[in-house]
């Protein structure tokens, strides 16, 4: 019954080393969205996109791309990862615009440690 | 941007009785609201959303929305320990631009 599906659950990688972190939901939703979460920051927005080939910019981009090559596909890519990007990663997916979005469902998040 | 405010806890309620969680939010245009529930190690799961002033109930959990004072609540009945957890809440940012979240709150009931 798993929904939203990332692909690791723990990753440790180098610093610089480019990263590429996948995620993949099944219920056909427009929207995927990628957060990561720090303790006292709570879920910050990193990318959001709402259509294939579509990606905008959440509230902390930097050191992050993203890509959306099909519906049910959305990667989010550390170029060159640094310390500071040591993080739970959770993807989402919804459906729905405008006011109209109903809720989230979270991926089981990739915490992340870069050495 | 749209701000979510919580209070951070822990917030400690005795077993079976009501817990009380409450949210504000800096956008008075904001029409969608969400409640979700996570565990320590895990991620975020709905529990409620509710667009309309006033109360929506659903088992034990009822979740109010005062529109005018731009504040949300989440209330539990019959705490159990297996309620301990966050509980984040979240506004909708706008088009498809997804939720906000509050830092959450702690919530921790005592057996």
């Amino acid at each position: 019954d798993v929904k939203v599906t990332q692909s690791s659950r723990y990753l440790v990688k180098r610093t610089g080393e480019k990263v590429f972190l996948e995620c993949v939901q099944d219920m056909d939703h427009e929207n995927m969205f990628w957060y990561r979460q720090d303790p006292g920051l709570g879920l910050r927005l990193i990318y959001f996109s709402y259509d294939v080939k579509m990606k905008e910019k959440g509230d902390i981009p930097e050191g992050y791309s993203v890509s959306r090559e099909k519906k049910e596909r959305f990667s989010l890519i550390l170029e060159s990862a640094s310390t500071n990007q040591t993080s739970m990663y959770l993807c989402a997916s919804s459906t729905g615009t405008g006011e109209v979005i109903y809720g989230y469902t979270f991926g089981s998040g990739t915490r992340l440690t870069v050495v | 941007q749209k701000e979510v405010e919580q209070n951070s806890g822990p917030l400690s309620v005795p077993e079976g009785a009501i817990a009380s969680l409450n949210c504000t939010y800096s956008d008075r245009g904001s029409q969608s609201f969400f409640w979700y529930r996570q565990y320590s190690g895990k991620s975020p799961e709905l529990i409620m959303f509710i667009y309309s002033n006033g109360d929506k109930e659903d088992g034990r959990f009822t979740a109010q929305l005062n529109k005018a004072s731009q504040y949300v609540s989440l209330l539990i009945r019959d705490s159990q320990p297996s309620d301990s957890a966050t509980y984040l809440c979240a506004v909708v940012r706008g088009g498809a631009d997804g939720l906000t979240f509050g830092k959450g709150t702690h919530l921790i009931i005592q057996p």
